[in-house]
């Protein structure tokens, strides 16, 4: 199967920043993909997803951009709040192969106050 | 709306034995997926059922089975348990024409 990879598995940022999370994926056949947050304890939580067909999508505090070129997906946050502590992970869908996402392994993101 | 309910919570076996864990996907939704999450390792696909079939499966060796009701419900049984067993089983349910997975909260299963 493809893999789908986080370029960082940590992240410390200030309270009110912009955060960056980025991840890689090696299937050029993917065509969409979704942003998963989740809190110790808890299933993960749909953020934001993107069909291959855009190279950007803005949702409230969140943008994820697609860069199909370089098979790069980023989730960008705004003014990062302390409940935005979270691991975060994408997830690549391969439909015509098995019909399943692949899953990164996460980037834990830690809000400092 | 209800989410998807998984139970029990926490799950504690040795090995050797079977577990069986169960899954209620938001009311609607005929597609329920399972995940294993380690960690480390992220989630990775155990298998999906839509309308009582298993309609896809991952890497997982036989001693994993699922099972899906009439009323959507799901169950995942594993059988000769391994301490690598350990883990949080995480169900998704998917709404007919979707994509997107809705998880619930997941068992955590350790195996002594």
């Amino acid at each position: 199967g493809e893999s789908v990879g986080l370029h960082l598995p940590t992240l410390s940022v200030q309270e009110g920043d912009n955060s960056i999370i980025n991840c890689a994926y090696s299937n050029s056949a993917s065509d969409y993909f979704i942003w998963y947050k989740q809190e110790s304890g808890k299933g993960p939580q749909f953020i934001i997803d993107i069909r291959s067909n855009m190279d950007k999508r803005q949702g409230q505090r969140v943008t994820v951009l697609l860069n199909k070129t370089v098979k790069h997906l980023s989730l960008q946050i705004a003014a990062t709040q302390p409940g935005d502590s979270a691991v975060y992970f994408c997830a690549e869908w391969e439909s015509g192969t098995g019909n399943q996402f692949y899953f990164g392994t996460g980037t834990s993101l830690t809000v400092i106050p | 709306k209800a989410g998807v309910t998984q139970t029990p919570r926490y799950l504690i076996k040795t090995r050797g034995q079977q577990v069986t864990l169960s899954c209620s996907p938001i009311s609607g939704h005929r597609s329920v997926s399972w995940y294993q999450q380690t960690p480390g390792q992220g989630l990775q696909f155990l298998f999906e059922y839509f309308s009582e079939t298993q309609r896809n499966k991952g890497n997982f060796p036989g001693r994993f089975s699922g099972r899906q009701f009439s009323n959507s419900r799901s169950e995942m049984n594993v059988s000769t348990l391994e301490l690598g067993d350990s883990a949080l089983y995480l169900c998704a349910s998917t709404r007919t024409g979707s994509e997107k997975l809705f998880f619930g909260s997941g068992t955590q299963l350790s195996v002594l």
